[in-house]
């Protein structure tokens, strides 16, 4: 199976930056992707990563270290919109379908 | 709008009935999943077609739960004698096979189950 583990909750100030932190098991990784999930709505797509190394993308980057199971995702000059719970997830090369596992979401909360 | 979409968005229920969900995936991709996600959790995967093919069910899908995918489209997951602990958000998502971004999961808004 995976094991990913993200913190429950994080709080940080308008415009600062947050780092949010994943680890993950797998015996034949195949992906990290980052999901963004404001309450009620459906995740959508932050960032991918496959190689070691940092991607960004605006305000938003990911980066990945295979050899530790690690990533980040980094939420630089954080604005209010930006309070929502971030999903890690993880894809198995030996998957079905090239299913997703995700983390239990670390939730953001961003104070003015 | 060319997303995924579910319906309905939300539905109560007394246990013991028998609920249906529909998605309609992104019309292009080949690939449905459908995920249980309860609050403060992440996403739990069920099962997943390919085209209108079932290839993998997870073992938290129990024998009351049924999916389909008839014509390899739109996809319809059935719960039977529902119990309070079926109340959760279904989230359903699409992708599409040998896409560039890693083959992505694009995700409906989902549908609230409260089951009394």
């Amino acid at each position: 199976g995976q094991n990913i583990d993200q913190p429950t909750e994080m709080t940080a100030t308008e415009g600062a930056i947050v780092q949010i932190n994943c680890t993950y098991q797998t015996s034949g990784f195949n992906g990290l992707f980052w999901y963004q999930q404001h309450a009620g709505e459906a995740p959508t797509f932050l960032s991918y990563n496959v190689l070691d190394g940092l991607e960004e993308k605006g305000r938003f980057s990911s980066f990945l270290s295979r050899s530790k199971g690690y990533s980040y995702l980094l939420l630089k000059e954080l604005q209010m919109k930006d309070s929502a719970s971030y999903l890690c997830a993880v894809r198995d090369i030996k998957a079905a379908g090239n299913k997703l596992t995700f983390g239990g979401g670390t939730r953001v909360l961003v104070k003015p | 709008d060319t997303g995924v979409s579910q319906d309905p968005r939300h539905k109560i229920t007394k246990r013991g009935q028998n609920v249906t969900f529909r998605c309609d995936p992104i019309s292009e991709h080949n690939r449905l999943y459908w995920y249980r996600q309860t609050l403060g959790q992440g996403p739990e995967f069920l099962t997943y077609f390919q085209n209108e093919a079932q290839l993998e069910k997870s073992r938290l899908l129990s024998d009351r739960f049924s999916a389909e995918r008839p014509k390899g489209s739109f996809s319809t997951l059935e719960i039977q004698r529902t119990e309070q602990g079926d109340s959760a958000m279904y989230l359903c998502a699409s992708s599409l096979e040998a896409d560039g971004l890693g083959q992505k999961l694009f995700f409906g808004s989902g549908t609230q189950l409260s089951v009394l």
